[in-house]
């Protein structure tokens, strides 16, 4: 769906530097989802937004919702290979399903 | 292991043939999803159910799609005559709802890859 940007479409960094990646819609999101996905498996829950300004942190994974509830940002610390996988972001608009970005291709080099 | 189950994990069919694929989802969720992902997209709503009802249905499943949750546990995503263009990830995911809203987040199975030659 083209109603969720995410940037990068991918990335590469060096293990134990810090990086981004930021989800733009163009409509106000009721909620807004990470998820992380490994090559060729399922969506694996990282946490959820729905208040402007939130913040929330699982490990070394914080993600920021804007006050204006239409940005989001995902920001990792300290990269490990194990953050390896693809970050995918989701909008909630209160209709009971879930729109999809098309996902960051995250590498990271030992 | 509670989560949300798939079978099977991986399908290689003829083009022309019908497939099953089967969803658990975790035991006390009464929602119950289906979307499609195809490579380097997103995950794309197919159809979702509360219970058994099957609530609403997207113009990407054809009639040759069919789903059900006969007795609101399980669920199985039928399509017949496959066609190349079929060929995609099926990811199930599950929910709760309280007062007909869900408010706890959906949680994924690991899918089902479909290859149709």
């Amino acid at each position: 769906s083209q109603e969720l940007e995410q940037s990068p479409q991918s990335l590469i960094v060096q293990e134990g530097k810090n990086l981004t990646i930021n989800c733009t819609s163009s409509k106000t999101l009721y909620g807004l989802y990470w998820y992380k996905q490994k090559y060729g498996e399922g969506l694996i829950f990282l946490m959820m937004l729905q208040k402007g300004g939130e913040e929330k942190s699982h490990e070394k994974i914080t993600a920021k919702l804007d006050e204006k509830k239409q940005q989001s940002s995902l920001h990792i610390t300290a990269s490990q290979p194990s953050h390896a996988g693809i970050y995918l972001c989701g909008a909630d608009r209160r209709d009971d399903k879930i729109i999809f970005g098309k996902g960051t291709r995250l590498h990271i080099l030992p | 292991d509670t989560g949300v189950s798939q079978d099977p994990r991986h399908k290689i069919t003829k083009r022309g043939q019908n497939v099953t694929f089967r969803c658990d989802p975790i035991s006390e969720h009464n929602r119950l999803y289906w979307y499609r992902q195809t490579l380097g997209q997103g995950p794309e709503f197919l159809t979702y159910f509360q219970n058994e009802a099957q609530l609403e249905k997207s113009r990407l499943l054809s009639d040759r799609f069919s789903a059900e949750r006969p007795k609101g546990s399980f669920s199985t995503l039928e399509i017949q005559r496959t066609e190349q263009g079929d060929s995609a990830m099926y990811l199930c995911a599950s929910s709760t709802t309280v007062s007909g809203r869900s408010v706890e987040t959906q949680y994924f199975g690991p899918g089902t890859r479909l290859l149709v030659l």
